[in-house]
C-alpha cells in the first residue's frame, strides 16, 4: 500500500532563511507527487506537481521541490521564507493501489516563520 | 472560474439529524473527491468520482455516510443520522482527470452535538 509520511509536525525558521519541509513516500509503480498548502479557515491550495521529467519541480509563491527516487524523497524548498508562508503544508502521494488510483496525503507540517 | 464551491459553509445539528452537504466542482472537471479534516486523524478521503461514478468509497466511515454525484456539476455527502462523531470540517475537491492536482473548496465545518 501506498504510503506519505512528513516526519516533522512543525517547522521554525526566521524571515529570510532557506527553509525545507520534508516528505518522504512509498508507492508501487511511478509515483505522481503533489504539495498543498493550507491557511487558517481554508481549503488546500495546489503549490506544485511532479509527474515526470525534470527532478527540481517550481511552483507558486517562489516554492520549488525536488524529487529523489533513490531516497523517496520530495521535499519542498524555498531560498528564502517569508512571515506569510507560515501554514500548514502538506504532500500528497497519487498511485496506484489496489487497481485503482488512489490519493494519500500525509499528515501535514506546521511552517513558522518569525519576522 | 469561482473555484470548487461548497455550502452550507457550518452547519450545527443535533445528533441523529440527516445532513446533506453539498460540492459544485469546477466547470470541465471530470473527477470529484470528498475529504474529512479533524486534528485527531488528519486528512481523510472518504469517496472520489470519475464522470459522475463513485470509484473508491474506501474510505466512507460507515453506511450512515453516502454520496452521490447526478450530474457533473453538483455532489452531495449525506450523514443520516449524524453523531457527534461526525463533527469535523468537510472538504470537497476536484480535479481534470484523476492524475492532475486537485482544486478544493473552502470546506463545511460541521458541528453535531
Amino acid at each position: 500500500a501506498q504510503s506519505v509520511a512528513q516526519p516533522e509536525d512543525q517547522v521554525n525558521v526566521a524571515e529570510g532563511n532557506p527553509l525545507t519541509v520534508k516528505c518522504t513516500y512509498s508507492v508501487s509503480g511511478n509515483p505522481y507527487l503533489f504539495w498543498y498548502v493550507q491557511y487558517p479557515n481554508r481549503g488546500l491550495q495546489f503549490l506544485l506537481k511532479y509527474i515526470t521529467g525534470d527532478n527540481l519541480v517550481k511552483g507558486s509563491y517562489g516554492f520549488e521541490a525536488e524529487f529523489n527516487k533513490s531516497q523517496t524523497s520530495f521535499h519542498l524548498k524555498k531560498p528564502s521564507a517569508l512571515v506569510s508562508d507560515s501554514a500548514l503544508y502538506f504532500c500528497a502521494v497519487r498511485g496506484l493501489d489496489g487497481g485503482g488510483f488512489k490519493t494519500i496525503f500525509g499528515a501535514g507540517t506546521r511552517l513558522f516563520v518569525k519576522a | 472560474d469561482a473555484g470548487v464551491i461548497q455550502s452550507p459553509r457550518h452547519e450545527v445539528t443535533e445528533m441523529g439529524q440527516e445532513v446533506t452537504l453539498r460540492c459544485k466542482p469546477i466547470s470541465g472537471h471530470n473527477s470529484l473527491f470528498w475529504y474529512r479534516q479533524t486534528m485527531m486523524r488528519g486528512l481523510e478521503l472518504l469517496i472520489y468520482f470519475n464522470n459522475n461514478v463513485p470509484i473508491d468509497d474506501s474510505g466512507m466511515p460507515e453506511d450512515r455516510f453516502s454520496a452521490k454525484m447526478p450530474n457533473a456539476s453538483f455532489s452531495t455527502l449525506k450523514i443520516q443520522p449524524s453523531e457527534p462523531r461526525d463533527s469535523a470540517v468537510y472538504f470537497c475537491a476536484s480535479s481534470r482527470d484523476r492524475v492532475a492536482e486537485q482544486y478544493f473548496g473552502p470546506g463545511t465545518r460541521l458541528t453535531v452535538t
